[in-house]
């Protein structure tokens, strides 16, 4: 198996529950930020973005909000099922660039 | 089926020898990139192109080169593979200029070098 999640932050949630991942970014210039899903022994899968000009964005059940004062962006995914379990990051985009910085990411474990 | 695809996926080799990943998209994106995934840290771009024999270095590029001669291909080379290079390896492609629309990652390619 994959060795890169070894020692990543966990949140463990009970299914159904609703869960929140958060992540602080780095670069105050960032203009545009996206979370990723990444499943064992896959690559990472685009979950939802949002822009800087905007502080919600919605998505199929899940929702991102980004909070420039502080640097802050959170993912929200309503009631958390099984196929949820994997490791999510967070990446912003330094605006007007080609630079990404990707978050190391926190592993959701769904109980059953 | 709109995919990356890489290859091998996994590759065991010796120090030294030089070695190619491939990278392929069929969606007809113009920007592809190229990422190395380490514990402990967070994705790191290599190399990125903007379109065929458009390429730049990212934040970690030394002891690789790419190519982009097709819109399609984006080959990874390792010239003289060291230990250090042992990563999970994910190419990328987006629609998007400078991937703002985000990313279509490839499975990845575990490389160890000994």
């Amino acid at each position: 198996g994959e060795s890169v999640g070894l020692h990543l932050p966990t949140l463990s949630v009970q299914e159904g529950d609703n869960s929140i991942i958060n992540c602080a970014y780095s670069n105050s210039a960032s203009d545009y930020f996206i979370w990723y899903k990444q499943e064992s022994g896959k690559g990472p899968q685009f979950i939802i973005d949002i822009r800087s000009n905007m502080d919600k964005r919605q998505g199929q059940r899940v929702t991102v909000l980004l909070n420039k004062t502080v640097k802050h962006l959170s993912l929200q995914i309503a009631a958390t099922q099984p196929g949820d379990s994997a490791v999510y990051f967070c990446a912003e985009n330094v605006g007007g660039t080609y630079k990404y910085i990707f978050g190391t990411g926190t592993r959701l474990k769904v109980l059953a | 089926e709109a995919q990356v695809t890489q290859n091998p996926r996994y590759l065991i080799t010796v120090t030294g020898k030089k070695l190619t990943v491939t990278c392929s998209q069929n969606m007809n994106h113009e920007y592809m990139s190229w990422y190395r995934q380490d514990p402990g840290l967070g994705l790191r771009q290599i190399y990125y192109s903007m379109n065929v024999e458009v390429t730049d270095k990212g934040d970690v590029p030394e002891g690789y080169k790419v190519s982009r001669k097709e819109k399609r291909n984006f080959p990874l080379i390792l010239e003289s593979p060291s230990p250090n290079q042992t990563s999970l390896y994910f190419c990328a492609s987006s629609f998007g200029d400078r991937g703002l629309d985000g990313y279509t990652f490839g499975s990845g390619t575990r490389l160890t070098v000994v």
